[in-house]
């Protein structure tokens, strides 16, 4: 089965700064999706960002962006100009062929003003 | 923008009791899914659901387990006789036809058994 790491369970970055979240996974197939969600204290799961992996091209939304590199399998999160409201814990996710979610145990963020 | 929604959003049972949670997915949606985790713990996925039968499931979807699409709109989990094991966030999902598309959650039900 795939298995997804994040190696830092908690992270903080001041207000305005940027922070990169890490994230490993292991996975033999060549097909899949990347995805990084914010679960915020209500706890609902908010997709933020997605990467295809056949894509070279590291996705952007906004103030977030990734880091893919797929030999190494390794796909982190940069949140530029953090803000209160980036507080959350981050979950990264890997879709394959299965067609199912593979969570990370995720990193809590918190943002100092 | 559409979204999934799920009921309860608390529900507080004895352990031994069946619930079922609800869970409307977005309309034009194909695909479903349901999701568990558990307090401090990652999101774990239960089951998959397409074209009115189970497509998937993990081995946390015991017997104990159920799913449904009763009518067009409502996805329901049930769990026949609760445990002290079973207190967790249920997260409801769908995406579109293409495995391409992305799931979205609903916003969880917090199931406390007692």
């Amino acid at each position: 089965a795939q298995t997804v790491t994040q190696s830092q369970p908690e992270m903080s970055v001041q207000e305005a700064e940027t922070v990169t979240l890490s994230c490993t996974y292991d996975t033999s197939e060549s097909d899949y999706y990347l995805f990084w969600y914010k679960q915020p204290p209500s706890r609902q799961m908010i997709l933020v960002i997605r990467q295809e992996a056949y894509k070279q091209q590291n996705a952007t939304e906004n103030r977030f962006s990734v880091n893919f590199q797929k030999a190494a399998k390794s796909f982190s999160l940069k949140i530029s100009d953090s803000q209160l409201g980036d507080a959350a814990m981050y979950f990264c996710a890997y879709l394959g062929v299965g067609n199912q979610f593979y969570f990370g145990t995720g990193t809590s963020l918190t943002v100092i003003p | 923008e559409p979204e999934v929604t799920q009921t309860p959003s608390h529900q507080v049972t004895q352990m031994g009791q069946e619930v079922i949670l609800r869970c409307v997915p977005i309309s034009n949606h194909l695909y479903f899914y349901w999701y568990r985790q558990i307090l401090g713990q990652k999101v774990e996925f239960l089951v998959s659901f397409y074209n009115n039968e189970i497509s998937e499931k993990s081995e946390i979807f015991d017997d104990q387990f159920s799913v449904e699409r009763p009518d067009g709109s409502n996805f329901t989990l049930k769990i026949r006789s609760t445990k002290l094991e079973d207190s967790a966030m249920y997260f409801c999902a769908s995406r579109g036809d293409t495995p391409t598309d992305t799931q979205y959650f609903g916003p969880g039900t917090r199931l406390t058994v007692l």
